[in-house]
């Protein structure tokens, strides 16, 4: 089993819709989780970052956390064809070695169409 | 603006030559980060960087080598490159434990 599981889509929803996008994950030791959305040919960028089990909203974007499902999604409110992107979770541990690094989803590919 | 920068964007490279791709942030993050992207299979760590004068092997490290002289630069070397090395190369950097990497936007590389 793979420590973390994407769905990569493609996902293709008319303007408007309401976005789910979802990773599960294996290591309980998890502790902050991020989304990444990346435009093609450029770099990742980070989109939300929670620590731990909850809740988080910015805009447009609500990030949400359940750790007792290992469990993490991003949903996006009021989808704008300028939300096409592919859509990446990461997620890592809080110490030990290598505690820097990330880990990630294979990522979800989202088209808005107009 | 802050950020990473690399360099080059991209690259067209013949069979066993040496290349080196370079990334400096200008962040003063303590830790940095290679990573390749190919379709179907994400992102996936060549070496990372901890701090200035360390580095550790990721989950993809045969065939590279990295440097950290310094807080600023973590230049990503193919000593003899092979055509399985062609890839989108991102570089990346962070403040401390857990917090989020922060990406340049890649060296597109090609070897022939």
């Amino acid at each position: 089993q793979k420590e973390v599981e994407q769905d990569p889509g493609p996902l293709s929803v008319p303007e408007g819709a309401i976005v789910s996008l979802n990773c599960t994950y294996s290591n309980s030791a998890f502790q902050y989780f991020m989304w990444y959305r990346q435009y093609s040919r450029k770099g990742p960028e980070l989109l939300m970052y929670t620590y731990s089990s909850g809740n988080k909203e910015d805009g447009r974007f609500t990030a949400q956390v359940d750790k007792s499902s290992k469990y993490i999604s991003l949903f996006i409110r009021d989808s704008q064809p300028s939300d096409s992107a592919t859509y990446l979770c990461a997620m890592s541990a809080t110490s030990g070695a290598g505690s820097y690094q990330l880990t990630f989803g294979k990522g979800t590919k989202l088209s808005v169409i107009p | 603006i802050a950020g990473i920068t690399q360099a080059p964007t991209s690259q067209i490279l013949a069979a066993g030559r040496r290349m080196t791709l370079r990334c400096t942030q200008d962040m003063r993050h303590n830790a940095m980060y290679w990573y390749r992207q190919d379709l179907g299979l994400g992102l996936r760590l060549i070496h990372y960087s901890n701090t200035a004068g360390t580095t550790g092997k990721g989950e993809v490290p045969d065939g590279y080598s990295v440097s950290r002289a310094n807080t600023d630069d973590f230049p990503l070397t193919l000593a003899s490159a092979v055509p399985s090395q062609t890839s989108v190369y991102f570089c990346a950097s962070s403040d401390d434990e857990g917090q989020p990497q922060h990406f340049g936007d890649g060296t597109r590389l090609s070897i022939l």
